[in-house]
């Protein structure tokens, strides 16, 4: 079946710093999903794209679809303590609907 | 908008009982689903449906029982709990194709259970 790679597994980082991950797929993608989940919550939809190539912006939080389709990436600039949570991708499974996500990214922002 | 409501947040149950966890949501979505997440393992399709009377079976569906007669309910059936299902459950929900956001899925707060 689809999988995702997540990487990092986890980050620690000042406040202020800038944040990179990414995720990459053993298939071809034609949407990718950027969720943060905040502790005891459910996931958010931070970013949504739709496009390879694509660059999308949401506030301090800045998405990129890959250009092979295969991979995409979330850049968080200058970090604050609230950014603390779990940062999932997603990406459309092999039936209608159905959503197959990456293990996670935890990210911890020291003050 | 309520978006997309769960219950009981909390649940601690004995292995072999039954329990079923609730899931609403108001935004008229067509698509509703159910997910568990356990450490390092992400998120997990257990079942999803795709409108009133149409379920189907995810990648972790042994166990567990859905059914879907109204547009805005989706509850979850665990007929009998074992341990192996102590897990942070999660409905979600949204559009259906073709609207172009058919894959933008709204979670709810998520049900932590405990099976003893």
């Amino acid at each position: 079946g689809q999988q995702l790679n997540q990487s990092p597994q986890s980050m620690f980082i000042q406040e202020g710093e800038d944040v990179s991950m990414n995720c990459t797929s053993s298939s071809i993608f034609n949407t990718w999903l950027w969720y943060k989940q905040d502790p005891g919550e459910g996931p958010v939809l931070l970013i949504a794209l739709y496009k390879a190539g694509e660059l999308t912006s949401n506030g301090r939080l800045t998405a990129q679809f890959g250009i092979t389709r295969k991979d995409s990436f979330l850049n968080i600039s200058a970090s604050i303590p609230s950014d603390v949570g779990i940062y999932f991708c997603a990406g459309p499974g092999t039936s209608y609907g159905k959503l197959t996500f990456g293990q996670g990214t935890i990210l911890t922002v020291h003050p | 908008n309520a978006g997309v409501t769960q219950t009981p947040k909390f649940q601690v149950l004995k292995t072999g009982q039954s329990m079923t966890l609730q899931c609403a949501q108001d935004m008229n979505h067509e698509y509703m689903s159910w997910y568990r997440q356990d450490p390092g393992m992400g998120l997990r399709l257990i079942h999803y449906s795709v409108g009133a009377g149409i379920t189907d079976q995810g990648e972790v569906p042994n166990g567990y029982n859905v059914s879907r007669s109204t547009t805005e309910d989706f509850p979850l059936r665990l007929l009998s709990a074992a341990p192996s299902q102590t897990s942070v459950y999660f409905c979600a929900s949204s559009y259906s194709w073709p609207s172009h956001s058919y894959n933008e899925q709204f979670f709810g707060p998520g049900t932590r259970l405990t099976v003893l």
